[in-house]
């Protein structure tokens, strides 16, 4: 089975911050690689697929990399609306894993 | 507008067993794979059953053999019948489509979850 990391688990930047987060595959996975956000008390949201496509309707300050084992999920200007957890999943074989999370706050 | 809505989650013993349902409207159900995915309090998401929209049933390690997931087509509906339940299968479900209609699954539209509880 493919294992899903991220890192940090937890993060808290400024408002305006660049924030990067990293997601690594125990195995290839090419692109098979989404990115979630889940605020608190809501329902999970896609932000990403495919590594790096934008799904419909997500601010532009979101963006994603890599290929591979390697991953990266960018917000360029922290907002505080961004407040949540993000997760990465493995779409490429099952089971179809989701990372540990990553947990973002506001200083 | 898709929607998806859990019903069947509460409180059960362990070692007992509870079906969830997932009524589907808004797109064309038999053409998309769909999941079953778990939060437990205070943990991140686990995905836990996947079925493909030809039937082909996936399942997380964790439940493997106590869970089965499958769906009605006519009826726009998907289930997880969730057997041997555990302490630490206590947890909000949530029923969620794929994005396109490939068997990729990842998800684009989610139901708001039903919680199971699993307690003596």
């Amino acid at each position: 089975d493919i294992q899903m990391t991220q890192s940090p688990s937890s993060l808290s930047a400024s408002v305006g911050d660049r924030v990067t987060i990293t997601c690594r595959a125990s195995q290839d996975i090419s692109n098979f690689l989404a990115w979630y956000q889940q605020k608190p008390g809501k329902i999970p949201e896609l932000l990403i697929y495919a590594a790096s496509t934008l799904q419909s309707g997500v601010p532009s300050r979101f963006s994603g990399s890599g290929s591979g084992t390697d991953f990266t999920l960018t917000i360029s200007s922290l907002q505080p609306e961004d407040v949540a957890t993000y997760y990465c999943q493995n779409f490429k074989s099952a089971p179809f894993t989701f990372g540990p999370g990553t947990k973002v706050g506001i200083k | 507008e898709v929607q998806l809505v859990e019903s069947g989650g509460g409180l059960v013993h362990p070692g007992e067993s509870l079906t969830l349902s997932c009524a589907a409207s808004g797109f064309t159900f038999s053409r998309y794979a769909m999941s079953w995915v778990r939060r437990a309090p205070g943990k991140g998401l686990e995905w836990v059953s996947g079925i493909s929209y030809s039937g082909r049933a996936y399942y997380a390690d964790s439940v493997r053999g106590r869970f089965t997931i499958s769906r009605d087509n006519s009826k726009n509906r998907l289930f997880l019948h969730m057997s041997s339940l555990r302490a630490d299968d206590t947890a909000v479900y949530y029923c969620a489509k794929d994005r396109i209609d490939n068997d990729w699954f990842h998800f684009d539209s989610w139901g708001q979850g039903t919680l199971v509880t699993v307690s003596s």
